[in-house]
């Protein structure tokens, strides 16, 4: 499904570090969102967004942030990265119809 | 917010054989439950989905029960095969547009 794609595809960075995961979708949904999948915890929702001007907070927000650049483009940013915050990241976007399209996902390590 | 616990984490079937996995949801206003399958190093993708006004769904070998009242729905898979071979994620929703995942479960079609 090449209509909703993430950069990159894996990152390494260190501690305390700037990093910035971004999402491109194609598909014209107003809904995006960024979820973290770790082993036993299945996906959990960091931030979503359901237009240009509408940001919220998801059930772990702390240490991210998110930016709408438009409505095909939504970032999330670790503003100091922690070893914590290993993860595998999807950016997904949903239309009228409820279904959630999911992005390849971004495998980051964080040293 | 919805609370949805997954059952089993893992789940071990000889080929051809039926899978069953259960998922539970805490608030009783939820109104969409799809199930997400996911291979080993992809994305998770759709792959059913029931509307709480619907007991059952079916599509080829994959089926799903929603109970209301017990707050429970099921994912079924008839006549196993290596392919089935995935993790898989329930989720439910109060027509908000955000999912709340189970953990997933494991599932291995031994040949």
């Amino acid at each position: 499904d090449a209509d909703v794609t993430q950069t990159p595809r894996n990152r390494i960075t260190k501690t305390g570090k700037r990093i910035m995961l971004e999402c491109s979708q194609t598909k014209g949904h107003d809904r995006m969102y960024w979820y973290r999948q770790d082993p036993g915890l299945g996906l959990r929702l960091i931030y979503y967004s359901f237009d240009v001007k509408d940001i919220n907070k998801g059930e772990i927000s702390d240490g991210y942030s998110v930016s709408r650049q438009a409505q095909a483009k939504f970032s999330l940013s670790l503003e100091s990265a922690i070893p914590n915050q290993t993860a595998l990241y999807f950016c997904a976007t949903t239309g009228p119809e409820e279904t959630q399209y999911f992005g390849p996902g971004t495998r980051l390590l964080v040293l | 917010g919805e609370n949805v616990e997954q059952h089993p984490s893992t789940l071990s079937v000889q080929e051809g054989d039926s899978a069953v996995i259960k998922c539970t949801y805490s608030d009783s206003a939820s109104n969409y439950f799809p199930w997400y399958k996911q291979e080993l190093g992809k994305r998770p993708q759709l792959i059913i989905d029931i509307r709480s006004n619907v007991g059952e769904k079916k599509d080829q070998r994959i089926a799903v029960t929603l109970n209301k009242t017990a707050k429970h729905f099921s994912l079924h898979i008839t006549e196993t095969q290596p392919e089935d071979s995935a993790v898989y994620f329930c989720a439910a929703t109060l027509n908000d547009y955000k999912l709340s995942f189970g953990a997933g479960t494991t599932v291995t079609v031994r040949a």
